[in-house]
């Protein structure tokens, strides 16, 4: 059974760091894997979408690796800014039957003046 | 712009009283599902839709049932809602075939409360 960790589960870093958060799956064969961003109360945003061939796909100040051997993709966001708080999560599909995605718990994002 | 919409954004219901929550798409997307999101919890798929094919998760309750009308629309009615069933309602669309076919793209959710 796929498993989607993320660490950490809350981070808190001043107005124009970069940073990097991480998530880890247990089962490598996987189809795709998605970052999404999810604002309090809201839907979900997708961000980046990883086809499993791929090593990494870049938006703007976003940059997500994959590394499917290892089970872990790392979105990095450059010069943060307070509208980047929001809880980010990340899914995986697998490869074989219904592709369905499996979602990690998120990382919970303050960036703060 | 081509979207995922859900209504109502907020729905208040009782104990015990059927709710319907509903879900439209304007991309012409093949495939639409239905997630149950609780607080600070991952999302949870319900079941989901390939074209009229429904395909329901082992483990959601029989209490949730999901129709699909036509191809834009898609509703998730609650039987009898217990106070466990609070919780987001997420849909979501994927076109099912060609390239990106399984990106999800989801609707802002509608947050149920059962009083």
């Amino acid at each position: 059974k796929q498993e989607v960790t993320q660490i950490p589960a809350a981070l808190s870093v001043p107005e124009g760091e970069n940073l990097v958060l991480n998530c880890s799956f247990t089962d490598s064969a996987i189809y795709n894997l998605q970052w999404f961003r999810q604002d309090p109360g809201k839907g979900l945003t997708s961000l980046l979408l990883i086809q499993s061939s791929q090593r990494e796909q870049t938006s703007g100040r976003l940059n997500a690796s994959l590394d499917k051997s290892s089970g872990r993709s790392t979105l990095y966001i450059a010069a943060s800014q307070p509208g980047d708080s929001a809880t980010y999560l990340c899914a995986v599909m697998k490869d074989t039957g219904f592709q369905k995605l499996v979602f990690g718990t998120g990382t919970r994002l303050l960036v703060s003046p | 712009d081509a979207m995922v919409i859900q209504n109502p954004r907020y729905q208040v219901t009782q104990f015990g009283k059927p709710v319907t929550l509903s879900c439209s798409q304007t991309l012409n997307h093949n495939v639409m599902y239905w997630y149950q999101q609780k607080s600070s919890q991952a999302p949870k798929l319900l079941f989901h839709y390939y074209d009229k094919d429904f395909n329901n998760e082992a483990d959601t309750p029989d209490n949730f049932q999901s129709r699909r009308p036509n191809t834009s629309f898609c509703f998730l009615d609650i039987r009898s809602p217990g106070l466990g069933d609070a919780a987001m309602y997420l849909c979501a669309t994927s076109k099912g075939s060609g390239r990106r076919a399984w990106e999800l793209f989801f609707g802002s959710g509608t947050q149920l409360s059962v009083l």
